[in-house]
């Protein structure tokens, strides 16, 4: 079982529309959790982190749910510039150093 | 600052042949990583360093794999000898620190590797 897992999608959304997309872990002793965003055919770049009490930029909003050790990004009011992989991404403490830990992503497909 | 870059873009090669790709880490940045991306297996850490000094390998799929990181501007990842299943993308990212709250990674735009 990977220690990192979300639904690959693809998520084929209207513009206007609200989705979410979750991520699960496996590993208790993950420390730090965040949103990369990846376009076709590029390097992922930081969407967001997502802290405890959960946090908001602009028209996303990331959760984290330690208890049920999964992370979440719900994205308001979607653009067409929305279209994108979403990778989350957990740092796992291992052997005394933080090893991030991708995702394989969630496709998102935002259409007129 | 110019980013993370990375050489070659693009490479081919044949089965059997050695393939070095080189990357320079964002300066001032005392974290580099190497990622190799595929469809089946996504993003997956191959080793990453501090100051130039290998913190965890154990991502580095076999023998055929090694890093080096000899200066603090410059590092490579050699594959000999080069597989088919060796195919990928393979991503150079660097961080200007490894503590909470700061574990931001900035990628180069990525070396497409195809071995015939």
């Amino acid at each position: 079982r990977k220690e990192v897992e979300q639904d690959p999608g693809p998520f084929n959304v209207p513009e206007g529309a609200t989705v979410a997309f979750n991520c699960t872990y496996s590993n208790s002793a993950s420390q730090s959790f965040f949103w990369y965003r990846q376009d076709c055919r590029k390097e992922p770049k930081l969407l967001m982190s997502v802290y405890s009490s959960g946090n908001e930029d602009g028209r996303f909003t990331a959760q984290l749910n330690r208890a049920s050790q999964y992370i979440s990004l719900l994205i308001r009011d979607s653009k067409l510039s929305d279209s994108a992989t979403y990778l989350c991404v957990v740092n796992l403490l291992s052997g005394g150093s933080y090893i991030p830990t991708f995702g394989r992503g969630t496709s998102l497909i935002v259409h007129p | 600052d110019a980013g993370v870059i990375q050489s070659p873009r693009h490479e081919v090669t044949e089965m059997g042949q050695e393939v070095t790709l080189r990357c320079k880490p964002i300066s001032g940045h005392d974290y580099l990583f190497w990622y190799r991306q595929t469809m089946m297996r996504g993003l997956e850490l191959l080793i990453y360093f501090n100051n130039n000094v290998p913190i965890d390998d154990s991502g580095m799929p076999e023998d055929r794999f090694s890093a080096k990181m000899p200066n603090a501007s410059f590092s490579t990842l050699k594959i000999q000898p080069s597989e088919p299943r060796d195919s990928a993308v393979y991503f150079c990212a660097s961080s200007l620190r490894w503590t909470l709250p700061s574990y931001e990674q900035y990628f180069g735009p990525g070396t497409r590797l195809t071995v015939t």
